[in-house]
């Protein structure tokens, strides 16, 4: 079965610095999709980055970063810059091909001017 | 672009009621996926469709039911509500072929059971 953990409940950080969240996964599969979803008090779920289990090189789309190492099976996001609307729950997810997606508990991250 | 759209955005209903919410993905996607997210939960897989079929079961109960249609939209019917019921009910698509990649989610239906 497939597992995802995001052990941090609540992080803060303060404007223009960058943020770490942390995201473990466990999967017997080989091939496999990781995703970051960010999803504002709005309630809207919003795709930000995606990695490939293959893909050798993590995945960066504009001020967000993939830290991908497939040997400890984790999956971090890396914001740079922090943004005041930034602010918002982050969800870590997997999923093997064309199925449904695993979704971690989530991450409330705070950003203080 | 065009987006998954989901109506109703917002619901209130009664217990016992009946809700029905629909989905249209995005044009040629060809599987959708419905997502139950309770208050301050992670959303949870109910169930999903390829080409009009089946695919999928999650922990959706005996009341709710769905299909998708010969145009691919799709709707989720739920009947005799309960106040557990009450959460925010998301839509997903994505192309089969491209299987790896996103699903792209709809606003939500926030259904709201007193």
């Amino acid at each position: 079965a497939q597992k995802i953990t995001q052990t941090q409940p609540g992080m803060f950080v303060q404007e223009k610095e960058a943020v770490t969240l942390d995201c473990t996964y466990d999967t017997s599969d080989q091939s496999y999709g990781l995703f970051w979803y960010k999803q504002p008090s709005s309630g809207e779920m919003i795709f930000l980055i995606y990695q490939g289990s293959y893909d050798e090189q993590n995945a960066t789309e504009g001020r967000y970063s993939l830290n991908f190492q497939k040997a400890r099976k984790s999956a971090n996001l890396v914001i740079s810059a922090s943004q005041l609307g930034d602010s918002a729950m982050y969800f870590c997810a997997m999923r093997r091909f064309a199925d449904k997606l695993i979704f971690g508990t989530g991450t409330r991250l705070q950003v203080f001017p | 672009a065009a987006g998954v759209i989901q109506s109703p955005r917002h619901l209130i209903k009664e217990k016992r009621e009946t809700a029905t919410l629909k989905c249209y993905p995005i044009p040629r996607h060809d599987t959708v996926y419905w997502y139950q997210q309770g208050p301050g939960q992670d959303p949870q897989f109910l169930i999903s469709f390829y080409e009009k079929m089946q695919s999928d079961k999650g922990s959706i109960p005996d009341r709710f039911s769905a299909q998708q249609f010969s145009d691919y939209h799709s709707e989720l019917n739920m009947s005799s509500l309960e106040l557990g019921d009450s959460a925010l009910y998301f839509c997903a698509s994505s192309l089969f072929q491209r299987g790896y990649n996103e699903q792209f989610f709809g606003p939500g239906t926030r259904l709201t059971v007193l």
